[in-house]
């Protein structure tokens, strides 16, 4: 079984400042780290799929980075708005053995910015 | 763009009844698969496709159907519903598979069973 761990469980932040939260994952048999934004009543939207070892990626002001050896991965988001308010899951794809299969969610991290 | 499609919204059941949960997606994706979200913990997938006729459970299958007869649908039966099986269920599909692709999700279905 597959743990994925997020941190911090939830985070205040105000508007302007910037702010960056962990996931970590199992280091052996790495296929790809998913981060994925999920806004309330809304549905999770995907970010970024990351397969690389020292992959970095960026949409807007929001970017991510990967360590496949030791296992984690940074999201950064640079001069928070308050549209940034959101649940951020990062995902990693169950081991089967075979081919495709499903993805392990971490239970995320729920950011707060206030004005 | 519709994306992938799920209905009903919300759904009230009793204990034992049965019903099914529909999805789906206009984007000719092979790939399928449910999840459900409860509080305090990660979507934890319950069925997947990886194309019509092929289905596999997930991590919590136990209580649930599925069959994949076409491409674009992917139905989620639950067979006696239990109190245990209120959640949030989500569907979502992948142009590739979870190891390459990313998911689109469905706007999910909220369930109470009593």
């Amino acid at each position: 079984i597959l743990n994925v761990e997020q941190s911090p469980q939830s985070l205040h932040v105000q508007e302007g400042d910037s702010t960056n939260f962990t996931c970590s994952f199992p280091s052996s048999n790495f296929y790809a780290l998913h981060w994925y934004r999920w806004e309330t009543a809304k549905s999770p939207e995907a970010l970024f799929v990351m397969t690389l070892n020292g992959d970095e990626k960026k949409k807007g002001r929001i970017s991510a980075t990967l360590n496949t050896k030791e296992g984690y991965s940074y999201l950064y988001i640079k001069g928070s708005q308050p549209e940034d308010s959101a649940t951020y899951l990062c995902a990693f794809p169950r081991y089967s053995g075979g081919g495709a299969d499903g993805l392990t969610f971490g239970k995320g991290t729920h950011l707060i910015i206030q004005p | 763009n519709a994306g992938v499609t799920q209905t009903p919204k919300f759904q009230v059941l009793k204990t034992g009844q049965s019903m099914t949960l529909q999805c789906a997606q206009d984007m000719n994706h092979e790939y399928m698969s449910w999840y459900r979200q409860d509080p305090g913990m990660g979507l934890r997938l319950i069925h997947y496709s990886v194309g019509a006729g092929i289905t596999d459970q997930g991590e919590v299958p136990n209580g649930y159907n599925v069959s994949r007869s076409t491409t674009e649908d992917f139905p989620l039966r639950l067979l006696s519903a239990a109190p245990s099986q209120t959640s949030v269920y989500f569907c979502a599909s992948s142009p590739g598979t979870p190891r390459t692709g990313e998911l689109f999700f469905g706007e999910g279905s909220r369930l109470t069973v009593l």
